[in-house]
């Protein structure tokens, strides 16, 4: 069956630490995947996503088939990083699958 | 590009009644997606239609129904509203191609009491 699994509800680090944020994937198929993230009173926004291969706001993402993992990440995080992050699947069938999400603070 | 748009944005009811939500997608887009959020559950997805078809559909019970028109605009209807149902309800648009980036509204906020 189709699953992301983001298994961290709430992370913290401090301003200038690197910052992880993990993401699974269960699927059969070929996956596209996209990390959104929900800054406090927005609507939810894409972050990045696998196939476009950028760094959005010194964020980057991997995909490991083999692990079957796309984590996030940023060497330094900072303040106005401080969101709620979800990890997305998009199968074939154009259906997406979204990870229960991680909230993250970065602490000044 | 004027963005997805949903109304109303926020919405009262009480259990047993029905409710009726609307999203207009980005010009040009021919997909629109639903989905359920709340805080424990994160997104659930609802389903979605594509050239006023519905295309995916999630694992939610009949009560919850949609469609599309012509001009891509999309509504979802929730009848015999339940307490559980209240959530933030969220739109999604996209070209409809495969694989396409989701673009966002910034929901519908229903409470039902």
């Amino acid at each position: 069956a189709q699953r992301v699994t983001q298994p961290e509800k709430l992370l913290s680090v401090f301003k200038g630490a690197p910052v992880e944020l993990k993401c699974n994937y269960s699927y059969s198929g070929s996956p596209e995947l996209f990390w959104y993230v929900q800054y406090s009173r927005q609507r939810l926004q894409l972050l990045l996503r696998h196939i476009s291969r950028e760094s959005i706001k010194g964020f980057t993402a991997d995909l490991n088939k083999g692990e079957t993992s796309f984590h996030l990440k940023k060497p330094f995080a900072q303040e106005e990083d401080s969101a709620m992050y979800y990890c997305a699947l998009s199968g074939e069938s154009n259906q997406f699958y979204f990870g229960t999400g991680t909230s993250l603070t970065v602490i000044p | 590009k004027a963005g997805v748009t949903q109304t109303p944005r926020y919405l009262i009811k009480t259990r047993g009644q029905q409710v009726t939500l609307s999203c207009s997608p980005i010009s040009g887009h021919r997909s629109v997606s639903w989905y359920q959020q709340t805080p424990g559950q994160g997104l659930q997805f609802l389903f979605e239609y594509f050239s006023e078809t519905q295309r995916n559909k999630g694992n939610f019970p009949g009560r919850f129904s949609g469609r599309q028109f012509s001009n891509s605009r999309s509504e979802m209807n929730v009848s015999t509203l339940e307490l559980g149902d209240s959530a933030l309800y969220l739109c999604a648009s996209s070209s409809g191609q495969t694989q396409e980036t989701q673009y966002f509204g910034p929901g519908t906020r229903l409470l039902v009491l």
